[in-house]
Order: structure tokens, then C-alpha cells, then sequence
């Protein structure tokens, strides 16, 4: 399995927003509604933001949304704040006899 | 409240074997499978494959199957990974997750791997 494709880098100014996009594959994104996405601050455990799709935590701010259409998933964070700042992975279920899982290779978010 | 926690820092050399616990409180432990990622430093997230704690059952992804090993111990809901033939690529933080359902809604603290010689 070849990792899900991110951007290296996304940048934004405070209240704007931005999109991650996450290019996968027919047999991975394409094909399962099952897309989740991390939030990881240098040094910390990476944080759920987003499952099957377009689901939110319980704790988690209505800010941050996802979406997905054909084989791309797609982050997109609102109102952009300091404390956004940070790595995000997405991620997908992606079948096989093995109920594989493929990450992406991560985007780094910084916050003008 | 739900919590992973992972066993301390290791050095091993080139070809040992590196055996990182993960204990979970807070649920119960046979309820949810255990996931394991690493990350290489300044590198991505690597999903390496998963245990079922009530079955035994795992899986592991392909670039692993024959060198790690995925157990548990239920008497004290506490679950292992096993890594073997260790190279210096292999020098990363390990993480166990818990499965929600193809999502990893609470992750252990990490521990970090060190291979040299």
C-alpha cells in the first residue's frame, strides 16, 4: 500500500480558511467512507479531528470539517487559529485480507 | 477515562528484538482492537497492523509481516508489540492506538525506539 498523498505545506492567516487535500487510491479513499484525520503538536500523541469522512469528536471544534469526492479527502479548518498550527495527517481504511490502514504523509499547517 | 499507557524508552542494537507494552484502563480492554503506528523523526505516521484483544487475531502490514509480533495479556489488559531483526530504520517513536472503527480515538504517549551500535 503507497501512502496517501498531502501537500508538504499549507499556510493561512488568522480568521482565514484553508483545505488540506489527501489523494488516494479506488481501492483505499475511493472505495470506503472510512477517511479520519490527525492533529499532531511537535512532541505530542497525534489528536482524532475527523472520522468517516465528516465526522467530528466530541470535544472537537465545528471549525474543522471533512469531505471527500472520488478518490480525495479533503480537510478544511475555518476561522484559523494560533493553536492550529501543527501536523495533520489523514488516513484510510483500505481493505485486503490484512483490513489494512494507510496514512498520509502529513502537512504541516502554519499560521501566519 | 480512557488511557493508554506505554512502556519507557529502549536502545537496542542492530538486529535485537524490541518488545513495547501498552496498557489500557478505562474500558474494557476486549472490547476495542489495538492499532500500532510509528513515526520516524521528522517523518510521517506509519500504521504497522492491528490485534483483536478478545480474539488474539491480527493483522500486519505488509513491510512488517515476518518481524512483528502482536500479543496480549488480558489478566492485566495490557497489549505488546514486538519488533525483530531491528535496523536502524527502525529508530522511531512507537504508538498503540485504539481502534473506534477504522479511526484511533485515543492514542498511548508514545515510546521511543533506538536503534545503534
Amino acid at each position: 500500500q503507497s501512502a496517501l498523498t498531502q501537500p508538504a505545506s499549507v499556510s493561512g492567516s488568522p480568521g482565514q480558511s484553508i483545505t488540506i487535500s489527501c489523494t488516494g487510491t479506488s481501492s483505499d479513499v475511493g472505495s470506503y467512507n472510512l477517511v479520519s484525520w490527525y492533529q499532531q503538536h511537535p512532541g505530542k500523541a497525534p489528536k482524532l479531528m475527523i472520522y468517516e469522512v465528516s465526522k467530528r469528536p466530541s470535544g472537537v471544534s465545528n471549525r474543522f470539517s471533512g469531505s471527500k469526492s472520488g478518490n480525495t479527502a479533503s480537510l478544511t479548518i475555518s476561522g484559523l487559529q494560533a493553536e492550529d498550527e501543527a501536523d495533520y495527517y489523514c488516513c484510510s481504511y483500505a481493505g485486503s485480507s490484512t483490513f489494512d490502514v494507510v496514512f498520509g504523509g502529513g502537512t504541516k499547517l502554519t499560521v501566519l | 477515562q480512557v488511557q493508554l499507557v506505554q512502556s519507557g524508552a529502549e536502545v537496542k542494537k542492530p538486529g535485537a528484538s524490541v518488545k513495547v507494552s501498552c496498557k489500557a484502563s478505562g474500558y474494557t480492554f476486549t472490547s476495542y482492537d489495538i492499532n500500532w503506528v510509528r513515526q520516524a523523526t521528522g517523518q510521517g505516521l506509519e500504521w504497522m497492523g492491528w490485534m483483536n484483544p478478545n480474539s488474539g487475531n491480527t493483522g500486519y502490514a505488509q513491510k512488517f509481516q515476518g518481524r512483528v509480533t502482536m500479543t496480549r495479556n488480558t489478566s492485566i489488559s495490557t497489549a505488546y508489540m514486538e519488533l525483530s531483526s531491528l535496523r536502524s530504520e527502525d529508530t522511531a517513536v512507537y504508538y498503540c492506538a485504539r481502534d473506534g472503527g477504522s479511526y484511533y480515538n485515543y492514542w498511548g504517549q508514545g515510546t521511543l525506539v533506538t536503534v545503534s551500535s
